[in-house]
């Protein structure tokens, strides 16, 4: 069973700029979520994926959009970077309730 | 507005005591809460979960306790161990929720010492 990857680990992007998140789907997890984690808070939804349809958001603009593929793994991707995009950026793939969560991707935008 | 709150920024305990750390919520339509655990540099890993049907979840050193009038939950640890300090995080999902999100709380720093 494998677990949940994410790549790469750490960035630093301009202001301005684009970014692609990467994310690994663990075995038999047909849904991909994805959270941001600001310094000191807890993780944010951001959005939910099954079977390549988007079918969750949460209070985020549509700068941020994302992709799952046929293979379930996942892609998070946000343009126009702000500042505050700053975050630890986390995916998790599930069955039901049963989450699995990547170690995250440190996004920093200078 | 949090749905999910953790008051407690931070708490102490010494080896082999019991770690009882807090969430409330406010959301009525919130049906399943889980614990995770998290250490730096590494993911949410899941600890313990319970469904609003029942009050109490137990899983060897950890148990999960629901009020569901007072819309609290409490995660306890005995006896806790050094290997327990990390970040704890409260989370809740509901029929309200776009898919199966999870709502989390701003976590609780666990500091168990030897």
């Amino acid at each position: 069973e494998t677990g949940v990857t994410q790549s790469p680990t750490h960035l630093i992007k301009t202001r301005g700029q684009q970014v692609t998140l990467r994310c690994s789907s663990q075995s038999g997890h047909n849904t991909v979520s994805w959270y941001q984690q600001a310094l000191g808070q807890g993780p944010q939804f951001i959005f939910q994926y099954y079977r390549e349809e988007e079918n969750g958001r949460g209070n985020f603009p549509p700068r941020f959009s994302g992709l799952q593929f046929p293979n379930y793994s996942s892609e998070l991707n946000v343009n126009a970077l702000e500042l505050d995009d700053s975050a630890l950026y986390l995916c998790a793939s599930s069955f039901a309730y049963g989450y699995t969560f990547g170690s995250g991707t440190r996004l920093t935008v200078v | 507005d949090q749905q999910v709150k953790q008051n407690s920024p931070s708490l102490s305990v010494q080896e082999g005591r019991i770690s009882i750390l807090n969430c409330d919520y406010t959301n009525s339509m919130f049906d399943y809460f889980l614990w995770y655990k998290k250490y730096p540099a590494e993911g949410p890993t899941f600890l313990i979960s319970i469904s609003s049907i029942k009050d109490k979840n137990e899983d060897g050193r950890f148990t999960v306790f629901l009020n569901k009038s007072a819309k609290h939950l409490s995660l306890h640890i005995v006896p806790s161990q050094p290997g327990d300090s990390a970040v704890y995080f409260c989370a809740a999902s509901g029929q309200d929720q776009a898919g199966t999100a999870l709502i989390f709380g701003k976590g609780t720093t666990l500091s168990v010492s030897s």
